[in-house]
């Protein structure tokens, strides 16, 4: 068993859609959670982080981990072609240097 | 500031054939890492560096070696290429100080094993 699970997709919403992209895990010792998003032939980029249980909003986006499911989300609200992409979560347990990437999620956002 | 630049961007190696990819970051940090990406197994990580001169095994490391002589450098090679090792290589760094970790990719090497 992987200890990130990620649905593949792809995942294609019409411009202006709810976006929500999950993660599940098996660590309970996982306390930082990130997203990052990848561009089609591009490395990716990190978008959001947060520590722990909780929600965090950045603009559109918006970051919700609940530990005691072990399941993290990603919501994008009013979405965009422009935000058609990959989307790898990422998660560590000691806040260092080794993170575990999901294998990603394709977003596609029709204009 | 050029940020992660990856050379080459593209190669196809025959079985057997060894090759280095080069691996620079001009942002000072004292991390960086190699990973493999493939379809349905996302990024894995292969081998990292904290610091010059030091280097760990990371979950695939089999097949594949590495080097960092120079802070702002990090090598990787193979010595003996196989199919297998077809694949997306990325480079990625990251300063020792935030607790999120923040790792700046390069984009990315395509690598062909035939």
């Amino acid at each position: 068993q992987k200890e990130v699970e990620q649905d593949p997709g792809p995942l294609s919403v019409p411009e202006g859609a709810i976006v929500s992209l999950n993660c599940t895990y098996s660590n309970s010792a996982f306390q930082y959670f990130m997203w990052y998003r990848q561009y089609s032939r591009k490395g990716p980029e990190l978008l959001m982080y947060t520590y722990s249980s909780g929600n965090k909003e950045d603009g559109r986006f918006t970051a919700q981990v609940d530990k005691s499911s072990k399941y993290i989300s990603l919501f994008i609200r009013d979405s965009q072609p422009s935000d058609s992409a990959t989307y790898l979560c990422a998660m560590s347990d000691t806040g260092g240097f080794k993170t575990i990437f999901g294998a990603g999620t394709r977003l596609f956002v029709k204009a | 500031n050029a940020g992660v630049t990856q050379t080459p961007k593209f190669r196809v190696l025959k079985t057997g054939q060894s090759m280095t990819l080069l691996c620079a970051q001009d942002m000072n940090h004292e991390y960086m890492y190699w990973y493999r990406q493939d379809p349905g197994m996302g990024l894995r990580l292969i081998h990292y560096s904290v610091g010059e001169g030091t280097t760990a095994k990371g979950e695939v490391p089999d097949g594949y070696n590495v080097s960092r002589l120079k802070k702002q450098n990090f090598l990787l090679g193979l010595e003996s290429a196989a199919p297998s090792q077809t694949s997306v290589y990325f480079c990625a760094s990251s300063p020792r100080a935030t607790w999120y970790n923040e790792q700046f990719f390069g984009p990315g090497t395509r690598l062909t094993v035939l």
